[in-house]
């Protein structure tokens, strides 16, 4: 268990529709990391919080939004969802924004669009 | 931008025995850092071993260790008394000035008896 909570853990929606992913860092980290894993694009970096502000952003679609709130868990909003978006969504926690400190994952929220 | 390159797509090795994963990445950068995540079945990503590029030295993790070539831009992972446990898909991974990660497209191993 790396301490980092994703919820929820599957979900299946239809096209057009709007989720939301949760995820709760380890308890003292302050960065959160989303990325997104699929058959055709692998393993993506999507965007990147330190202590409530948008640090960096990778390969996100425009309908894509996150947040990180003051008790630093973060949410992944997903809109007028596509069957292409159809994915496991990752979270990861770090203790801080500087490169080389460990990422540690939570158990992914597998998202299917129907 | 960097690139993380995995050019083995699948790898069999028999328990007990050593097998290495290979990775090459591509950057400009002189300070970086590289890891190996491991990602059972369950689809959780385990980080498995860490090098720093300006050490010399390779890490080693029990039974994990890296053969770091900074020069040739190659970061292998040897697998050492293979267990039916190690079956997994293999990511290396590169961050640099930036602390996102980014991956190669893994290494599915297969532990046979």
């Amino acid at each position: 268990d790396s301490g980092v909570t994703q919820t929820p853990k599957h979900l299946i929606t239809a096209t057009g529709q709007r989720v939301t992913l949760r995820c709760s860092p380890r308890s003292g980290d302050l960065s959160v990391y989303w990325y997104q894993q699929s058959l055709d694009q692998g393993l993506q970096f999507l965007i990147q919080y330190y202590n409530g502000e948008e640090r960096a952003k990778g390969n996100i679609l425009e309908r894509f939004s996150a947040q990180q709130f003051p008790d630093l868990h973060s949410e992944l909003n997903l809109s007028s969802l596509e069957l292409g978006d159809s994915a496991l969504y990752f979270c990861a926690s770090s203790v801080d924004t500087t490169r080389g400190y460990e990422q540690y994952f939570g158990p992914g929220t597998r998202l299917t669009v129907t | 931008a960097q690139t993380v390159t995995q050019s083995q797509p699948e790898m069999s090795v028999q328990e007990a025995e050593t097998v290495t994963l290979s990775c090459t990445y591509d950057t400009s950068e002189s300070d970086y850092y590289l890891f190996w995540y491991k990602q059972p079945p369950s689809r959780q990503m385990i980080l498995v071993i860490r090098q720093e590029a300006y050490k010399q030295q390779n890490a080693t993790e029990n039974r994990f260790s890296v053969n770091f070539q900074k020069a040739a831009k190659s970061f292998s992972l040897k697998i050492s008394d293979s267990q039916l446990g190690d079956a997994a898909m293999y990511f290396c991974a590169y961050t640099g000035t930036a602390s996102k990660l980014t991956f190669g497209t893994g290494t599915r191993l297969q532990v046979t008896l």
